[in-house]
């Protein structure tokens, strides 16, 4: 069993839906990342979170310890939006990500 | 203040040659992380290192491939013998301090293209 499930692994929205983007894990953590990689290959953190809920602008991560599950939404999607989105209970473990592809 | 910078960016080697990639973290993190990405495929960590100590090498392969970050300088992923399965993308991250807690910052990567 993978120590990090990401689904779907695929997603194809339209302009201004909502997002959800789930990642359930096994291993015991203490702070979960959320990544974004664009088409170009770059990296950046998202959010970084131990418990409850971060906002950032139209991005939300949410975290149930207890469950040992994540979900990162987008509200009002965006082309610019598009991206593979990964998950990572621990520094040493990553999802295989979620490519996302918002159409305008 | 600098981000986290690797360099080459891009590097061709051909089979049984050795390259050397380079990764300076971000100001005052002396925490080093190194993941490959294959083609189509997802992130795979291969190293930890602080500086003048590896941490944790469970996912670098056995064989011909190292990493160190000495005390001065640039943190270096060595890859001896290259064969066409190592082309990849490899990247760097930064932490300001150990453990899961710390934020990763990532550099822009390198493209190791081996013919």
């Amino acid at each position: 069993k993978n120590e990090v499930e990401q689904s779907p692994q695929n997603l194809t929205a339209q302009e201004g839906e909502f997002i959800t983007i789930n990642c359930s894990y096994s291993v015991g953590i203490s702070a979960l990342h959320w990544l974004q990689q664009h088409p170009g290959g770059g990296i950046v953190s998202l959010f970084m979170l131990s418990s409850g809920k971060k906002k950032h602008g139209r991005l939300i991560a949410t975290i149930n310890i207890q469950e040992k599950h994540s979900s990162l939404h987008i509200t009002a999607s965006h082309p610019r939006d598009s991206a593979v989105y990964i998950c990572a209970p621990k520094k040493l473990v990553f999802g295989k990500g979620t490519k996302l592809t918002v159409n305008p | 203040n600098a981000g986290v910078m690797q360099n080459p960016r891009h590097l061709v080697r051909r089979r049984g040659q050795e390259a050397r990639l380079r990764c300076s973290p971000m100001k005052g993190h002396s925490h080093v992380y190194w993941y490959r990405q294959l083609p189509e495929e997802g992130l795979k960590f291969m190293v930890y290192l602080q500086k003048e100590n590896i941490i944790d090498e469970s996912g670098m392969p056995k064989e011909r491939f190292s990493a160190e970050f000495p005390k001065e300088g640039p943190s270096i992923l060595r890859i001896q013998q290259v064969v066409r399965g190592d082309s990849a993308a490899y990247f760097c991250a930064s932490s300001p301090w150990r453990g899961d807690t710390g934020e990763l910052f990532f550099g822009e990567g390198s493209r190791l293209t081996v013919l």
